[in-house]
């Protein structure tokens, strides 16, 4: 099974928004409410941000957002900081108990 | 707090087999789920299963399922990645993280065990 389709980066200046997209099929993002999205800035280890499509852990700011249409998930980030740099991850059930991950998407913050 | 501690690094030789161990600590062991995801260098995440740690059930990734083994050990709330056959697309960054039983998404992570495959 491929990873989920993933832009290898995007950028933004400090205070935009920007939109990370995560494309899958039926079988996956489009088939469960069960996409979470990990940050992992370099060197570091990942952190949940997002999970099933929409929902923040405490913790997580309200800048951080989730949706999706279809069969393709998204994380916005709003009022861009320059501590928002690092790889995103989407991650999504799969079917029988399985996950997979997206490619990963690099955000530089201008 | 909830913490998942790893095993140190390993060098292993082609064709041999490397076990990594994950202890938890903070929270009831037996109530969630341990999965494995990897990270070869400079490249993506990748899923490679998970075992329930209170009934020991456990899923494999289709890519790794004849040469990866997933055990626990409740008494040290532990649990163990074995991966057999070794080969230099291998060597990765090897994380324990822990998920809800009901759920998909991964709140804590282990700090990461590095194996490293060399002849």
């Amino acid at each position: 099974q491929s990873a989920l389709t993933q832009p290898r980066s995007v950028s933004g200046s400090p205070g935009q928004s920007v939109t990370i997209s995560c494309a899958g099929t039926s079988s996956d993002v489009g088939g469960y409410n069960s996409v979470s999205w990990y940050q992992q800035p370099p060197g570091r280890v990942p952190k949940l941000m997002i999970y099933d499509v929409s929902k923040r852990p405490s913790g997580v700011p309200d800048r951080f957002s989730g949706s999706r249409s279809g069969n393709t998930a998204s994380l916005t980030i709003s009022g861009l900081q320059a501590e928002d740099e690092a790889d995103y991850y989407c991650c999504s059930y799969a079917g029988s108990y399985t996950l997979i991950f997206g490619g990963g998407t690099k955000l530089t913050v201008l | 707090q909830v913490q998942l501690v790893q095993s140190g690094g390993e060098v292993k030789k082609p064709g041999a087999s490397v076990r990594v161990s994950c202890k938890a600590s903070g929270y009831t062991f037996t109530s969630y789920v341990i999965h494995w995801v990897r990270q070869a260098p400079g490249q993506g995440l990748e899923w490679m299963g998970w075992i329930n740690a209170g009934n020991g059930n456990t899923k494999y990734s289709e890519k790794f399922q004849d040469r990866l083994t997933f055990t626990r050990d409740t008494s040290a709330n532990t649990a163990y990645m074995e991966l057999s056959s070794l080969r230099s697309e291998d060597t990765a960054l090897y994380y324990c993280a822990r998920c809800d039983v009901a759920a998909t998404a991964f709140d804590y992570w282990g700090q990461g065990t590095l194996v490293t495959v060399s002849s």
